[in-house]
This record gives C-alpha cells, structure tokens and sequence, in this order.
C-alpha cells in the first residue's frame, strides 16, 4: 500500500542539463513539500504546495522549481544542476491542520540525484 | 526562529541494552513534536509523535514524552536490536506559523549502531 511514491529511486543527470523529479500520492493529502537531504545533514525545506499553493522558501534557489497539476502529483524541476545540487530529494504529504492528524507529514522514499 | 538540538553520534550500543537519544527545542508557539527514522537509502519514517505537553508518543517499543517546561522530547527504548540501527531525527512543527502547513524543523541526526 504504497501512500507517497517516488521515481525514480536513482537519478543520473550532467551539469547543467535539466531534471524532474516526480512525485505522486494515494493519501489525498492537501500539502505536499519537497525537501533536500545531502549526505549526514538532516532534510531542509525547498517549498511545499497547499492545493494549489505555492510557498517558497526565502533561501530556496531560483535554479528549483515546481509543478503541481492536480492534488496526486507534484514535480521538482532542477534548471541547470550544479555539482553541489546531488542529495537525496525527498516529497512528504500532509493534511494540513486537521486535530490529531496536524502537521503529520509523510515521506516517500526519495530519489537520489548524481550530477556528473 | 526554531530549531532542534540532538545528541550527536553515532551511538554504539549493544544488542538490549537501554537507549537514550536526548532532543531539546525552541519554537515561537506550541509545536507538535516528532521522532522520525531512517534506514540507509530510505526516506524517513515517521516512529512517533505528540502533539501537547505530556503526551506520551510511543511505537515499536520506543517512547518519547513532551515536556514542555524542560523543552525536550527525549527519545527511549528499554532493549534495543540490531534492526534498530538507523539514523534517528527529532522534529517539531510549529503551531505559530500560518496554515498549519509549514515543513518540519530537524535536529541534525543520530544515527545508531546496534551491536549483536
């Protein structure tokens, strides 16, 4: 039962060739975030979707960017990697505030990027 | 603003034996408070949360308790094994920022080795 899927699980891209990466979600959740996690650091917030949305960290670069066309999928875009972009890209899910069930986020199990 | 402090790693420790990861905050509000880990490769799995003053959060034999006059949310378990190594974050979310959809603050990680 897989609730927040992400693919691919490995992504190899070039310097400076754009990426996406995806994101899709069974939960029907309203919020979905995308965070980057390089290696032995704790995840760190790029922006999140409430419906539609959008909500930009204020240090997030302009080189990330993001898509939601509807409430199961939500994409990263990377316009021109660099090298110091390679990290494990992770998407989680949430209700929003909603009781018991607030802020619960919800992860899936990332994509690892390389640029070479 | 808010952040999460850990206990730094790795901790060693071997099979059975008591495990105390401390985690201790500062939020602007009222956060709700979390404990999620992650297996090598993996995303992050949410272990267990609360979300008021002296709410027990407890999953797969592992409890943390809200203390909000100490501020800290100090993760145990009375016998660990070997499948508990993992790197373990404790999170909050703050309930003073807007729309209840805000990402997580992380501490920085611990990670665990379990010895057999």
């Amino acid at each position: 039962d897989a609730m927040v899927i992400q693919n691919p699980r490995y992504q190899v891209t070039q310097f400076g060739k754009p990426v996406t990466l995806s994101c899709s979600q069974t939960l029907n959740h309203n919020v979905m975030y995308w965070y980057q996690q390089k290696s032995s650091q704790a995840p760190k917030l790029l922006f999140h979707y409430y419906d539609k949305d959008f909500n930009n960290e204020a240090d997030t670069p302009d080189n990330f960017q993001s898509r939601r066309p509807n409430t199961s999928f939500c994409f990263l875009d990377i316009r021109s990697p660099g090298l110091g972009d390679a990290a494990m890209y992770l998407c989680a899910t949430s209700s929003g505030w909603t009781g018991e069930g607030k802020k619960t986020q919800y992860f899936g199990p990332g994509t690892r990027l390389l640029v070479l | 603003g808010d952040s999460v402090t850990q206990m730094e790693g790795p901790v060693t420790l071997s099979e059975e034996a008591f495990l105390t990861i401390n985690c201790t905050y500062t939020a602007t509000g009222y956060p709700s408070l979390f404990w999620y880990v992650q297996y090598p490769g993996e995303g992050l799995q949410l272990l267990l949360k609360a979300t008021k003053a002296d709410d027990k959060g407890s999953n797969k034999g592992f409890e943390a308790t809200y203390r909000k006059e100490t501020t800290s949310f100090h993760l145990e378990k009375g016998s660990v094994q070997v499948s508990d190594s993992a790197v373990y974050f404790c999170a909050l979310s703050d309930s003073a920022k807007r729309g209840g959809a805000d990402g997580l603050t992380f501490g920085k990680g611990t990670h665990l080795i379990i010895q057999p």
